[in-house]
């Protein structure tokens, strides 16, 4: 089973529009990191932001907003008044506590990404 | 600051020849991970070191291929020989923890086609 599952391959907007992008993952452990990661048509991988398990907090940054919501197993990710520029594929990633998955078991595993197009 | 820095940037080289890439982690950083993405696949993590020691290579596709650290501020990531189906881009990324705590930070990777 995926621990991490981006269900949304490609969305497209128009520029303007809010747009959120999905992410549930999957855990037994309780100590665990999500991440999300954007990475652009240049290629590179962007870090955004990193909640951990604890902080159900709901963030934002500009126009970049987090909804972690543990009962749903869901961190999704909205983009208000979207723009050309946010155009990329964007990853959401796990990292767990090893409490249940075991020692060392502190990789990033990633979703399969959704790409973003937002239209002039 | 310089983020993780990674070459060469490209690499286009015949089946079977050897490749290397390389990888500078960010200073400070004790973690370093190297990644493939393949549209098949998306981000996979191959193997990652702390403070230069190998922790978990399960990842590692096959005997062909090999990473070592051999210091703080370099890591290699080697395919002997090549093939075609190795083709794809390898990241490199580096973190002040485990990861778990703090961010991972990638370079801005290796594409690498095997013809």
């Amino acid at each position: 089973a995926q621990k991490v599952t981006q269900a949304q391959t490609e969305i497209s907007v128009v520029e303007k529009e809010d747009v959120t992008l999905d992410c549930v993952y999957e855990t037994r452990d309780t100590t665990y990191y999500l991440f999300w990661y954007k990475q652009p048509p240049s290629g590179e991988l962007v870090f955004l932001i990193r909640r951990n398990s604890f902080d159900e907090q709901n963030e934002i940054s500009g126009r970049y907003s987090w909804n972690f919501q543990k009962s749903t197993s869901s961190f999704n990710f909205t983009i208000t008044a979207s723009q050309v520029v946010d155009s990329a594929v964007y990853f959401c990633a796990l990292s767990e506590g090893g409490s249940y998955s075991g020692a060392g078991s502190y990789q990033l595993t990633f979703g399969k990404g959704t790409k973003l197009s937002v239209i002039p | 600051d310089a983020g993780v820095i990674q070459s060469p940037r490209h690499e286009v080289t015949e089946m079977g020849q050897e490749v290397t890439l390389r990888c500078k982690p960010i200073s400070g950083h004790d973690y370093l991970f190297w990644y493939r993405q393949t549209m098949m696949r998306g981000l996979e993590l191959l193997i990652y070191f702390n403070n230069n020691v190998p922790i978990d290579d399960s990842g590692m596709p096959e005997d062909r291929f090999s990473a070592k650290m051999p210091n703080a501020s370099f890591s290699t990531l080697k395919i002997q020989p090549s093939e075609p189906r190795d083709s794809a881009v390898y990241f490199c990324a580096s973190s002040r923890d485990r990861g778990l705590n703090q961010p991972q930070h990638f370079g801005d990777g290796t594409r690498l086609s095997i013809l």
